[in-house]
């Protein structure tokens, strides 16, 4: 079965500081994984995802990740922190390929921007 | 522009009361879904349906129904029978082209007095 786990439930930095968001995950297969972003009292919205092309992907506003099968993670970056990053992010898996299949999202990463 | 629409946005109801939320996509996706997102807890699966006339139970689907009579349409009935309901909803389609993402609504706040 599928699960994400994403170490930390809120992370605070300075702006200008590197945000690093952990996640790691399980899936008997290869997976695709996503980043999402919500502001408070909004939707999801995509910030990445990974697709099996490039391991390291590039996002919206600034941010990348990197899927590494070894350590069955794929951790969320951006080298300088700005304040409108503050949100909640969660880290999501799927085994989908062509047909449907469910997309588990992990409890989430509340991100402080500390000016 | 392409997107989906949930209303009410904001929402109150009485114990014992049924309550419908509303969610219209214009996406031309097949498949829709529900979750429910409570504090340092993510989101979680109520129902999701793949096409027409057909939906399936998620993890949480007690308390909950549903009706997918329209491509455009998947509508939340919230029952008496779920026992804690303040939550916040979202709904979200799924692309299942080549980017195989989730798009979701700006969700639903149902507050139980």
């Amino acid at each position: 079965a599928q699960s994400v786990t994403q170490l930390g439930s809120h992370v605070s930095v300075s702006e200008g500081a590197l945000v690093l968001l952990r996640c790691n995950y399980s899936s008997s297969v290869p997976p695709y994984l996503f980043w999402y972003v919500q502001y408070p009292n909004q939707g999801l919205q995509l910030l990445l995802k990974y697709t099996s092309a490039a391991t390291l992907v590039k996002g919206i506003n600034g941010f990348e990740a990197e899927f590494k099968k070894s350590e069955t993670s794929f951790h969320l970056t951006k080298p300088s922190a700005h304040m409108s990053d503050a949100a909640e992010y969660f880290c999501a898996v799927s085994e989908g390929r062509t047909s449907y299949d469910k997309v588990i999202f992990g409890p989430g990463t509340s991100l402080s921007v500390i000016p | 522009d392409g997107g989906i629409t949930q209303s009410p946005k904001y929402l109150f109801r009485k114990e014992g009361q049924n309550v419908t939320l509303s969610c219209e996509q214009n996406l031309n996706h097949d498949a829709m879904y529900w979750y429910r997102q409570d504090p340092g807890q993510g989101l979680r699966l109520i129902y999701y349906s793949q096409i027409v006339n057909d939906f399936q139970k998620g993890d949480i689907a007690e308390g909950y129904s549903v009706s997918r009579e329209k491509k455009e349409s998947f509508p939340l009935t919230v029952t008496s029978a779920q026992k804690n309901p303040t939550a916040f909803y979202l709904c979200a389609s799924w692309d299942r082209g080549y980017t195989g993402e989730l798009f979701f609504g700006e969700g639903s706040r149902l507050t139980v007095l």
